[in-house]
């Protein structure tokens, strides 16, 4: 079964809009949550990642919102660039084994001039 | 450093023939993994490997793949006797194990198609 579910999965904003992608997990061992951006016949690269530890973490143009109670995290683009069109996975994954990425089914990105 | 490379690019095969997958990780890195991605799915962790020794395979991974990363530099994965199910993107990634997690640097996968 799928343990990362994220939504939507396609998303259209405008240029200088801002693109929220949600995603929420069950498996409370969990402990990384990276979040991967990948382009047409590109592998995926990472973006940004968060630990529970912290509620936010922000890097430039692209914001984690991370909530523990909730097992919920969210990736938010502001200021959304038609360079951002790309399809975005969140992933998660347990410590000792934090390479073993479980991804979610990903959210495709188009941003409009 | 040319990143993660993999060869070939893309593959097509008939039914029950076998393929052979190439992975060249970057240099330094000692962890090198393997997911498949399929049409409009996320990647899936198949196995990964620390140095030469396979650490851990998925229950995806079944009889007819296998996996190899003999003097801990390149990879290759072998499918055997291929199915139309086998049909998908696989991807190599590599990364320094450390202490904490870090980041995946994935290539831009081997397309199979399995006709």
């Amino acid at each position: 079964q799928q343990q990362v579910k994220q939504s939507p999965q396609s998303l259209i904003v405008q240029k200088g809009g801002i693109s929220i992608i949600n995603c929420a997990y069950e498996n409370t061992a969990f402990d990384y949550f990276p979040w991967y951006q990948q382009f047409p016949g590109k592998g995926p690269a990472l973006l940004i990642a968060i630990r529970p530890d912290v509620s936010e973490k922000k890097e430039g143009r692209f914001t984690i919102s991370f909530n523990k109670s909730a097992k919920q995290f969210s990736l938010h683009i502001m200021d959304s660039q038609p360079g951002d069109s790309a399809t975005y996975f969140c992933a998660a994954s347990k410590s000792g084994s934090w390479g073993k990425l479980q991804f979610g089914a990903g959210t495709q990105v188009v941003v409009t001039p | 450093d040319t990143g993660v490379s993999q060869d070939p690019r893309h593959k097509i095969t008939k039914r029950g023939q076998n393929v052979t997958f190439r992975c060249d990780p970057i240099s330094e890195h000692n962890r090198l993994y393997w997911y498949r991605q399929t049409l409009g799915q996320g990647p899936e962790f198949l196995t990964y490997f620390q140095n030469e020794a396979q650490l851990e395979k998925s229950r995806l991974l079944s009889d007819r793949f296998s996996a190899e990363r003999p003097k801990g530099s390149f990879s290759t994965l072998e499918i055997q006797r291929t199915e139309q199910g086998d049909s998908a993107m696989y991807l190599c990634a590599s990364s320094l194990a450390s202490g904490g997690a870090g980041e995946l640097f994935f290539g831009e996968g081997s397309r199979l198609t399995v006709l």
